[in-house]
């Protein structure tokens, strides 16, 4: 049960757009497409933005979006926005019927 | 609306047992699988558990496997974390999570509970 990769920060200026990677393997991230993607400010609780890769809940901006691609998945935010400096984290379901989360990577928005 | 309150946290000695409860309320608990993820302070969100609707099927991460144990009582809307053995790199906030259904991702998360593990 390894951690997704994700890089540990990214930072980017408003109105720019940056991508978040999320690697892991053959039996999470490349197997299934139960991807999803954590959005948590600092002290508050996660909040779901991308679920089974692509899909946006309702409510979440559509500056979000998710993509994936062989054993890796992406987080790709346009248009950056002040609000959107927080912590983001990808998860994956597993071959094993367990959960995993990625290390998380702190968006800074210059 | 749809909401998690979980309580049972606290400061507790190396070695010791808590029993972590969540109380759902808002939607058909007994309709959806829950999770239990931990996050350390200052760190990443760590994945612990995860138990059917039914409560038929359990499954843990390595590093809490044979130490933790997962629960729910669907006629009181309520789902449990038995944590025994605990180990100061227990320590962390335990989020209550909803899945989206079958135990595939969370959906929604509770405000969490702090458990400390300290002599």
């Amino acid at each position: 049960q390894s951690a997704l990769t994700q890089p540990a920060s990214v930072s980017a200026s408003p109105g720019q757009s940056i991508t978040i990677s999320c690697t892991g393997g053959s039996s999470d991230v490349g197997y299934y497409n139960y991807v999803s993607w954590y959005q948590q400010h600092p002290g508050q609780v996660p909040k779901l933005m991308i679920y089974e890769v692509t899909n946006r809940p309702s409510g979440v901006s559509d500056r979000f979006s998710g993509s994936k691609s062989g054993n890796t998945a992406s987080l790709t935010i346009s248009g950056l926005q002040a609000e959107d400096e927080a912590d983001y984290y990808c998860s994956s379901y597993t071959t094993s019927s367990t959960v995993v989360f990625g290390g998380g990577t702190k968006l800074t928005v210059l | 609306q749809v909401q998690l309150v979980e309580s049972g946290g606290g400061v507790v000695q190396p070695g010791r047992s808590l029993r972590l409860s969540c109380a759902a309320s808002g939607f058909i608990f007994s309709s959806y699988g829950m999770h239990w993820v931990r996050q350390a302070p200052g760190k990443g969100l760590e994945w612990v558990a995860v138990i059917s609707n039914d409560g038929s099927r359990k499954y843990y991460a390595d590093s809490v496997k044979g130490r933790f144990t997962i629960s729910r009582d669907n006629s009181k809307n309520t789902l449990y974390l038995q944590v025994n053995s605990l180990r100061p790199e227990d320590t962390a906030v335990y989020y209550c999570a909803k899945d989206v259904s079958s135990g595939y991702y969370v959906v929604l998360w509770g405000q969490g509970t702090l458990v400390t593990v300290s002599s």
